[in-house]
């Protein structure tokens, strides 16, 4: 496989329930990215990895856990979501986070509901 | 505040040329960003400004002018397949990637 993909591309949850999406990208970047899409609102950077290390955590509840075990991999640990979590998550790489290198590709997404 | 300005919508007609505006105010500047986003899909890259001045990449262009915190996307020559959506980001001074709420461009027959 090629680029950035995601699982699972769909994923319907209860307030309770403990589930997991997983991100892994195949261009040899060393920095990777979660995003939230919400309808009407802008991009909403998550967190950020930069050669596996948290290097941005953009203030999300801890409900929301992120892991990155190595460059390639990246996984959003979910638990005890509310209903307004429910949007679409993507993850992105880049080469690396300055300048240019900052470009990101984009995985198609998880798109979350949360009941 | 770190703020990203873009129109919501706009049309316009096959064939024709589109400009889509973005202005900025962020803390600090080290480069901007455009993404299309199909309906639906990933966003894909586009173009990356740092310095002002106009880039130009087949039917799409995109200017910067850091001293107006202003850019713009230009689209020539309209395909159907350009009716997406259009976002504008800007990368701050920590490097951190702010993105507008995008527009979203109807191209009709």
């Amino acid at each position: 496989e090629t680029g950035v993909t995601q699982t699972p591309r769909h994923l319907v949850m209860g307030m309770t329930n403990k589930k997991s999406l997983k991100c892994e990208q195949h261009l040899g970047h060393n920095a990777m990215y979660w995003y939230k899409q919400s309808a009407k609102k802008p991009l909403e950077l998550m967190f950020v990895y930069n050669f596996k290390e948290q290097t941005e955590n953009n203030s999300v509840p801890s409900r929301f856990s992120p892991e990155c075990p190595n460059s390639s991999h990246l996984f959003l640990h979910l638990h005890t979501l509310q209903p307004e979590d429910s949007a679409l998550y993507l993850c992105a790489s880049s080469q690396g986070t300055g300048g240019s290198y900052n470009e990101q590709f984009f995985g198609p997404g998880t798109r979350l509901t949360v009941l | 505040g770190q703020n990203i300005d873009q129109p919501t919508e706009m049309t316009a007609t096959e064939g024709a040329i589109v400009q889509i505006n973005c202005t900025y105010q962020t803390s600090g500047f080290n480069g901007l960003f455009w993404y299309q986003q199909h309906a639906g899909e990933a966003p894909t890259f586009l173009s990356y400004n740092v310095l002002d001045g106009l880039e130009e990449k087949g039917r799409f262009s995109s200017f910067l002018s850091r001293s107006k915190g202003y850019s713009y996307l230009l689209l020539k020559e309209l395909q159907m397949k350009d009716s997406a959506s259009y976002l504008c980001a800007v990368m701050n001074r920590d490097d951190k990637i702010i993105f507008g709420k995008g527009t979203r461009l109807h191209i009709l027959p």
